[in-house]
């Protein structure tokens, strides 16, 4: 069946440091791969989206890359900042464009 | 308005209750999702509207579970005689068009059934 495996253990990191989180996926051929960020209380909230001939996308302080032969998904928030704490869920979509699979996501903290 | 409401924000039924969870878009929206998220878990798909056009419903755990968009803009997600399982927050979400694209979540319902 498919799975999609993010770090399962929280993150935490020193402010200024890179984080780095990883998603890897089995049985599986997406289309293309999203990460969301979400906040206690809050739904999910878009940052970046990768399609499977791209192999890395950068926006602002976010870059993630996708190799479809590891099977997996990297991304980083380089200088890391306490505002950048919470939950990082990898979503991989299929050619038909509907439905998001999303993993458990990993927790993010980074302290002063 | 500027983001996906969702409404109410919690609700508490008891076991064997009928429950209605409201979700506004993002006006033009095209493609609506709605996804069950337990706790510490990633949100899971139930259902997907193209328009009022349900395309996919293959998410939905039983037939107690119903979603509707009649004119293609508000939807709802029914519940019937609710099961302490159903507990979980209940996402909205909303997409310009079809295809692969950011998807804007809601806050939530967060269902309690006792």
């Amino acid at each position: 069946s498919q799975k999609i495996e993010q770090n399962s253990e929280a993150l935490n990191i020193q402010e200024g440091k890179t984080a780095t989180l990883t998603c890897n996926y089995t049985n599986y051929s997406p289309a293309y791969l999203q990460w969301y960020r979400q906040d206690p209380g809050r739904g999910p909230v878009f940052l970046l989206l990768i399609r499977e001939n791209e192999k890395e996308k950068r926006k602002e302080r976010l870059k993630v890359t996708f190799d479809t032969t590891l099977k997996q998904s990297l991304f980083h928030i380089t200088a890391s900042q306490p505002a950048d704490s919470a939950t990082y869920l990898c979503a991989l979509g299929g050619n038909s464009g509907y439905a998001l699979n999303f993993g458990k996501g990993t927790s993010l903290l980074v302290t002063p | 308005g500027a983001g996906v409401s969702q409404s109410p924000r919690y609700k508490v039924a008891k076991r064997g209750q009928d429950v209605a969870l409201r979700c506004d878009p993002i006006s033009g929206h095209v493609s609506l999702f709605w996804y069950q998220q337990a706790l510490g878990q990633g949100p899971e798909f139930l259902t997907y509207f193209q328009n009022e056009a349900q395309l996919d419903k293959s998410g939905l755990p039983s037939d107690r579970f119903f979603a509707e968009r009649p004119e293609g803009s508000v939807s709802t997600l029914k519940i019937q005689r609710t099961q302490q399982e159903d507990s979980a927050v209940y996402l909205c979400a909303s997409s310009l068009g079809t295809g692969p694209q950011p998807q804007h979540f809601g806050d939530g319902t967060r269902l309690s059934i006792l």
